[in-house]
């Protein structure tokens, strides 16, 4: 199993571009979300997804939109990036079974908008 | 505990020795408490959960802590290794089915060969 994966690892955006952040998983994972990651701050989440075809926002929100059209894609969009948007993005996903707190995490985007 | 601000609060401890984290939590509602390990570069790797109605849980070679009277919880790592170098967060998740969780700020911990 590949486990999660995110694409691109890096990327430099200019001012109003817009972008999208791709995430995949291959463990049949029904729960799925994006977080953002600041110097010294904690992980904040942006958007989730507790299955296909079902998605809700997180606490940052404003500024991206999610779709989940199959289990295993859980793609992230930048509408008009901006420089606050700089950030490290994870995605993650985990099981409704099991070790249902255990968040499987990509290995992040790092993104500038300059 | 946690601090506000850029600059994470750093432990540096002695290769063998045994590391404790503390982290304070808010939500009284909380029904687990989860610790993270993320190592320079990478994404948050899990480590160890506790139910709300427990007061100790062992892995291995990590044991964590709840004193729900002070909300207060802690990671305690057995001899520390190199490897154990990382930043660790914790983290909270109220009660529901959505899976949302709150983080704390995080704790770097250095290892000293």
């Amino acid at each position: 199993n590949a486990g999660v994966t995110q694409t691109p690892k890096f990327q430099v955006l200019k001012t109003g571009q817009s972008m999208t952040l791709q995430c995949a998983q291959d463990m049949n994972h029904e729960y799925m979300s994006w977080y953002r990651q600041d110097p010294g701050m904690g992980l904040r989440l942006i958007h989730y997804s507790v299955g296909a075809g079902i998605t809700d926002q997180g606490e940052v929100p404003n500024g991206y939109n999610v779709s989940r059209s199959t289990t295993e894609d859980f793609p992230l969009r930048l509408l008009s990036a901006a420089p606050s948007q700089t950030s490290v993005y994870f995605c993650a996903s985990s099981s409704t079974s099991g070790r249902v707190n255990e968040q499987f995490f990509g290995p992040g985007t790092r993104l500038t908008v300059l | 505990g946690e601090s506000v601000g850029l600059h994470l609060p750093t432990l540096s401890v002695q290769e063998g020795d045994n590391s404790i984290i503390n982290c304070a939590y808010s939500n009284s509602a909380s029904d687990y408490f989860i610790w993270y390990k993320q190592e320079s570069g990478k994404g948050p790797q899990f480590i160890i959960d506790i139910r709300s109605n427990m007061d100790k849980r062992q892995g291995q070679r990590v044991t964590v802590l709840l004193n729900k009277t002070v909300k207060h919880l802690s990671l305690q790592i057995a001899a520390t290794q190199p490897g154990d170098s990382a930043v660790y967060f914790c983290a909270e998740k109220s009660t529901g089915n959505n899976r949302k969780l709150i983080w704390g700020l995080g704790t770097s911990l250095a290892v000293n060969p």
